[in-house]
C-alpha cells in the first residue's frame, strides 16, 4: 500500500520567504508527527497530530513556525520568514493511533534550502 | 543529493560478517525503543521494535537487545549485506509520552564488498 508522501521533495528559496511543506500520511493512521533533520544529526521532534485532539507543538522552535492537519489526512507544515538555520530535511511520519506500541513510518522529506 | 549523517560514528565490516550497533539512552522511564534504517536522500525505514518488559527480539537477520540496568540497547545484523549499508537510529519513547520518540545521534554503517 502507498506509504507517507511528502512534497515538494526539494525547496530552495530565499531568506525570508515563507515556505509550505505538505505530508500525506498512511491512510488510516490517526496519528501524525514531523521532525526536523539537519545535516549529519538526528531527528528533531517538532508537533504531533492525534484525531481531534489538539496538537502537541511542544518541539517547535519558535513562532515562525506552524502545523496544521485536516481531519486524519494531510497535514501542512508552514514555515514564515525563513532563516537560512531552517535548512534541513523536514520528516513527516504516521502511526496507527498514539499510545500503544505503534511505529511511526516515515516519508522521503522535503529537503528545504534557504539561500 | 544531501547525505544524511556525514560526520556520524561509523562502524564499518565486511560483507558476511554480522554487525552490532550500540545505542545508550536517556530515559530510565521508557518504556518502548525502535530501531530504524535510513538510507542516503530517504527517510528511516522501520527495522525492529522491543517493549520493555522484554530484553531480545528476533526478526529476519535482525536482534535487538535491551539491557535496562545500563539503559543500553543494542541492533545485531546477522550475514551483512552491501544493502544493509546505511545509517541506523534508535528512538525510545518515554513512558507516557504519548507515541513521541526521542532519537539518538545514529550511527553510519558502511559494508564492504
Amino acid at each position: 500500500g502507498a506509504g507517507v508522501s511528502q512534497s515538494p521533495s526539494n525547496k530552495v528559496t530565499e531568506k525570508g520567504k515563507d515556505v509550505e511543506l505538505r505530508c500525506d500520511p498512511i491512510s488510516g493512521h490517526t496519528a501524525l508527527y514531523w521532525y526536523r533533520q539537519r545535516l549529519g544529526q538526528g531527528l528533531e521532534f517538532l508537533i504531533y497530530f492525534q484525531g481531534n485532539s489538539a496538537p502537541d507543538k511542544s518541539g517547535l522552535p519558535s513562532d515562525r513556525f506552524s502545523a496544521e492537519r485536516t481531519g486524519e489526512s494531510v497535514s501542512t507544515l508552514t514555515i514564515q520568514r525563513t532563516q537560512q538555520e531552517d535548512s534541513a530535511v523536514y520528516l513527516c511520519a504516521s502511526s496507527n493511533r498514539v499510545g500503544g506500541n505503534q511505529p511511526q513510518h516515515f516519508g522521503d522529506g522535503t529537503r528545504l534550502s534557504i539561500l | 543529493g544531501e547525505s544524511v549523517g556525514l560526520h556520524l560514528p561509523t562502524l564499518s565490516v565486511q560483507e558476511g560478517d554480522n554487525s552490532i550497533i550500540n545505542c545508550a539512552y536517556s530515559n530510565s522511564a521508557s518504556d518502548y525503543f525502535i530501531w530504524y534504517k535510513q538510507e542516503s536522500g530517504k527517510g528511516p525505514q522501520f527495522i525492529i521494535d522491543i517493549r520493555s518488559n522484554m530484553d531480545k527480539r528476533q526478526g529476519q537477520r535482525v536482534t535487538v537487545l535491551l539491557n535496562k540496568t545500563v539503559k543500553h540497547l543494542s541492533l545485531q545484523i546477522a550475514a551483512t549485506q552491501p544493502g544493509d549499508s546505511a545509517v541506523y537510529f534508535c528512538a525510545e519513547r518515554f513512558n507516557n509520552a504519548g507515541n513521541m520518540l526521542t532519537f539518538g545521534g545514529g550511527t553510519r554503517l558502511m559494508v564492504k564488498p
